[in-house]
């Protein structure tokens, strides 16, 4: 089955500053990339989410690259603010079969004001 | 509004006692899944709803059982909890349409 692994698990910038997560997968099957932001007491909430036939994408202050060649994917977040501070995840899924979203382990993002 | 809705949002309960956590869509979305969420596991998907009375199991499917007798409802039955349940649960849903799975605020569950 699909297995992703996410990088760092805590990072802590200033604000003006920009984060940049890191995430791994294993099943080149899959062809479908989101990142969730989950706020303390909440659920998840789709942020972001990028396709496999497209290498770049981009929100405002929000940017997913993916390299299919190297199975990684990346979310950047320029000009972070307090509120972007929040718990962050990637997943992938090859969209078959059960559809399920195979989570990376999160990412603690802290921002410093 | 159009959200996914879980009750309780705080459950303590003790080994072998049976229960149920309720979840409910208004988007009429035909997929329906439950994830369990712990520390450093990211979320793993526990039993899926692909539509009425259609149900399979996900990564972590031991210790639950789950029934979708109507589009909007799929609810979470442990019949007999151990402690080893003690997690964050989250609901989700989609359309067989699309990708975007919306979940739901999350019931965290200790279990003595």
């Amino acid at each position: 089955g699909e297995n992703v692994e996410q990088h760092p698990s805590t990072l802590s910038v200033q604000e003006g500053d920009s984060a940049v997560i890191k995430c791994t997968y294993s099943d080149s099957a899959s062809n479908y990339f989101p990142w969730y932001k989950q706020e303390l007491g909440k659920g998840p909430q789709l942020i972001i989410d990028i396709r496999s036939n497209v290498g770049e994408k981009k929100d405002q202050r929000i940017a997913v690259t993916l390299n299919k060649t190297a199975k990684h994917f990346s979310l950047h977040i320029t000009e972070t603010q307090p509120e972007d501070s929040a718990v962050y995840f990637c997943a992938a899924s090859s969209g078959a079969g059960r559809r399920a979203l195979t989570f990376g382990s999160g990412t603690r993002l802290q921002v410093q004001p | 509004e159009a959200q996914v809705t879980q009750n309780p949002r705080y459950l303590i309960t003790v080994t072998g006692k049976k229960l149920t956590v309720t979840c409910s869509q208004n988007m009429n979305h035909e997929y329906m899944s439950w994830y369990r969420q712990d520390p450093g596991l990211g979320l793993r998907q526990i039993y899926y709803s692909m539509n009425v009375e259609v149900t399979d199991k996900g990564d972590v499917p031991e210790g639950y059982k789950v029934s979708r007798k109507e589009k909007r409802n799929f609810p979470l039955i442990l019949e007999s909890p151990s402690p080893n349940q003690t997690s964050l649960y989250f609901c989700a849903s989609k359309s067989l349409d699309t990708d975007t799975q919306y979940f739901g605020p999350g019931t965290r569950l200790t279990v003595l």
